[in-house]
């Protein structure tokens, strides 16, 4: 089985300032692993993904997030916030080995930039 | 972009009524599509996964007789909402995967669903 924990409901943060999202993730194989946000009332937006490669992935607005095995995590980042990142942040799951897997949501947080 | 729309974006219906609603890939062709079920301040819940030309594979329980897909070609698929009850009132959201070789899935808008 798969699953993503997503420890923070909320994470609060001052424009300007680097925020952190994290993730943790267990899966028996090895992992796909992907960011998504969602504004109100939308459906989620696809900001970056980890396949394979670079633990450090680049993804949308500039967003990234460090893939670390040992940790078992995919934390999302920016260097600096803007008040228009404000929204709720999926960490998702997919376990890669033999035959398409569903991915596992995590619950979702709640990213709020300060002006 | 991948595009995904869905229709509509909000439904009222009585209790007892059906609704459909339709989930378009725009610019690719999905051989996967996905529906979920959003609860506030919740996560996304997997209600199921069609292939186009398939039988739509549920979830434990999702009622496949309540909630009925059809994925008819390469860009739509359709989830009927069967005599809808008010417990039925959600956020419902389609997403597309391009292909086996795409890992990612692209999402519709949602559809608001109030059932009175």
């Amino acid at each position: 089985a798969q699953s993503v924990a997503q420890p923070e409901d909320q994470v609060n943060v001052a424009e300007g300032n680097p925020l952190t999202v994290k993730c943790t993730y267990s899966v028996s194989g090895n992992p796909y692993l992907f960011w998504y946000v969602q504004y109100p009332n939308r459906g989620l937006q696809f900001l970056l993904k980890y396949i394979t490669g670079d633990n450090l992935v680049k993804g949308s607005y500039g967003f990234e997030a460090e893939f670390n095995k040992s940790q078992t995590s995919f934390h999302l980042k920016k260097p600096s916030a803007l008040v228009s990142d404000s929204a709720l942040y999926f960490c998702a799951v997919r376990d890669n080995s033999g035959g398409y897997q569903k991915v596992t949501f995590g619950t979702g947080t709640k990213l709020q930039v300060i002006p | 972009g991948a595009v995904v729309s869905q229709h509509p974006s909000w439904v009222i219906c009585k209790s007892g009524t059906s609704v459909k609603i339709e989930c378009r890939s725009l610019d690719f062709q999905a051989t996967t599509m996905f529906w979920y079920r959003q609860f506030p301040k919740q996560s996304l819940m997997l209600m199921a996964t069609s292939n186009e030309g398939s039988k739509a594979t549920y979830e434990q329980g999702v009622e496949k007789d309540k909630f009925l897909i059809n994925h008819a070609s390469l860009t739509l698929s359709t989830l009927t909402v069967t005599s809808a009850h008010p417990e039925d009132s959600s956020f419902y959201i389609c997403s597309a995967r391009a292909g086996q070789g795409s890992h990612e899935q692209y999402f519709g808008p949602g559809t608001r669903l109030t059932v009175t």
